[in-house]
């Protein structure tokens, strides 16, 4: 089975801030990676596909990179509409998926 | 475009069977290629998949859930369904289905409480 570390588990920054988020997986994934956004009470939404692909209508402030086992998502000027939490989520292996952790965001 | 939404009951008690189903709409769940999933969230905690069903009507499950897992597709109501066994109150959460093979489409997700 694939795992992902994902961290940190929770980070607090100020708006405007650069926000850095990891995820490692336990072997190489290429990069079929995909970044979420979920809000409470709320189902999760795709930011980023296939590691670094933004999604139709996500604004370019959030940002996805990197390859193999080694992942970055990045939000380049954290907004108050941004506090959620973040997964990153294998599809390696499809069907079987796997998610990080997640990564609570909250403003400082 | 495609629509999923989660239905069944929202308390089960323990040691019953839990069972879900999710209508698509906007297309054919006999559509090739499509991989469609069930993945749960119990309160506070993250994301864990549970399973998922090819169109074809393979299966493919959780290790970790396996012995108590089925899901099933019936493509003349354009469903698909998950029924967990022997539940305890660890298998309290929102339960989500989704297409696999577009990482765009969940359903709302449904609050599954396992409680006497």
């Amino acid at each position: 089975d694939i795992q992902m570390t994902q961290s940190p588990s929770s980070l607090s920054a100020s708006v405007g801030d650069r926000v850095t988020i990891t995820c490692q997986a336990s072997q190489d994934i290429s990069n079929y990676l995909n970044w979420y956004q979920q809000k409470p009470g709320k189902a999760p939404k795709l930011l980023i596909y296939d590691a670094s692909n933004l999604e139709t209508g996500v604004p370019s402030r959030f940002s996805g990179s990197g390859s193999g086992t080694d992942f970055t998502f990045t939000i380049s000027s954290l907004q108050p509409e941004d506090i959620a939490t973040y997964y990153c989520q294998q599809y390696d292996n499809l069907p079987a998926l796997t998610f990080g952790g997640g990564t609570k965001v909250e403003i400082k | 475009q495609l629509q999923l939404q989660e239905s069944g009951p929202g308390l089960v008690k323990p040691s019953e069977t839990l069972s879900l189903t999710c209508t698509v709409s906007g297309g054919s769940i006999s559509s090739s290629s499509y991989y469609w999933g069930w993945i749960r969230q119990p309160p506070g905690k993250g994301l864990e998949w549970i399973g998922s069903i090819y169109y074809s009507g393979s299966t493919y499950y959780n290790p970790s859930l396996k012995s108590r897992v089925t899901i099933s597709v019936d493509t003349s109501k354009n469903q698909f369904s998950l029924k967990l066994s022997s539940v305890t109150a660890a298998d309290t959460a929102v339960y989500y289905c989704a297409s696999e093979s577009d990482p765009t489409c969940w359903g709302q997700g449904t609050l599954v409480t396992v409680s006497s």
